[in-house]
C-alpha cells in the first residue's frame, strides 16, 4: 500500500537530548514537510524539501534540523536547543509544484514526543 | 499576517443533523484543503478545493475564492463524524508547501 510511515507512535526524552523522529514516504512524491500540533492548535511547519538534498525553513524552525538524502526519507531532529519540544509532530508528502502552484498533501499518523 | 479563521470553535449535533463549518482566508490561496482529525490524531483528507464545489458521499465543499471563504457541509451526520475539523490554506507568494492553518471545529455527534 502507498503512504507515509512515522516511527515511533510515541517518544520519550529527557531534557537537554537530541532525537530524531522518522518519516518514510512510498508515493513517489518529491516534496515533503514537518509539522507541529500542540493541544487545541492546528499545525504549523517546521521545514519542508521540495527536492532530495534541499530544504528550507518553515515558520518555526529554531531548534529543529533535517536532511534529505533520499527521496523516500526526511528525517526530522529535535535538539536540545527547542525550549518547547514535547508535541505532536505530523510528517507530510505532496507531488512538487511549480511557483504558484500547489498540490494536495497527505499527512502520516504523526509521532507523539514527550519531553521531561 | 495571513490567516485562516474557522467557526464555530465547537459543535455538538444530535445523531442524523446537518451541519457547515465555515473557513475563512485573509488572501488568495494556492491551495485550500479540509482535514478530519480523528481521536488519534491522524490527519484525513476530505477534500482539495481551491475554488469550486466537491461531493463525496454525505460531505461536500464549497470554496469562493473571490469572496475568501470556504464552507464544508455534512449531511446525516454519524458518530464515527466526530472529531476535529481543519482548513488549510496555501497563499500565493508564501513559502511554497506551506498549508495555514485554522484551529479546527470541535465536532461531537451524539447518538
Amino acid at each position: 500500500d502507498g503512504g507515509i510511515t512515522q516511527s515511533p507512535k510515541y517518544l520519550f526524552r529527557k531534557e537537554g537530548q537530541n532525537v530524531t523522529l522518522s518519516c518514510e514516504q512510498n508515493l513517489n512524491h518529491d516534496a515533503m514537510y514537518w509539522y507541529r500540533q500542540d493541544p487545541g492548535q492546528g499545525l504549523r511547519l517546521i521545514y519542508y524539501s521540495q527536492i532530495v538534498n534541499d530544504f528550507q525553513k518553515g515558520d518555526i524552525a529554531e531548534g529543529y534540523s533535517v536532511s534529505r538524502e533520499k527521496k523516500e526519507s526526511f528525517p526530522l531532529t529535535v535538539t536540545s536547543a527547542q525550549k518547547n519540544p514535547t508535541a505532536f509532530y505530523l510528517c507530510a508528502s505532496s507531488k512538487a509544484g511549480a511557483q504558484s502552484s500547489s498540490y494536495e498533501q497527505y499527512f502520516g499518523p504523526g509521532t507523539r514526543l514527550t519531553v521531561t | 499576517g495571513i490567516q485562516v479563521e474557522q467557526s464555530p470553535p465547537d459543535l455538538i449535533l444530535q445523531e442524523g443533523a446537518n451541519s457547515t463549518l465555515r473557513c475563512n482566508f485573509s488572501d488568495s490561496v494556492n491551495n485550500l484543503q479540509w482535514f478530519h482529525q480523528n481521536p488519534w490524531g491522524q490527519l484525513i483528507n476530505l477534500f482539495y478545493i481551491p475554488s469550486g464545489t466537491k461531493q463525496n458521499g454525505r460531505l461536500s465543499a464549497t470554496t469562493v475564492a473571490t469572496e475568501r471563504y470556504s464552507l464544508l457541509y455534512i449531511s446525516s451526520s454519524q458518530t464515527t463524524d466526530s472529531g476535529v475539523y481543519f482548513c488549510a490554506a496555501e497563499y500565493y507568494g508564501g513559502s511554497q508547501g506551506n498549508l495555514i492553518f485554522g484551529k479546527g471545529t470541535k465536532l461531537s455527534v451524539k447518538p
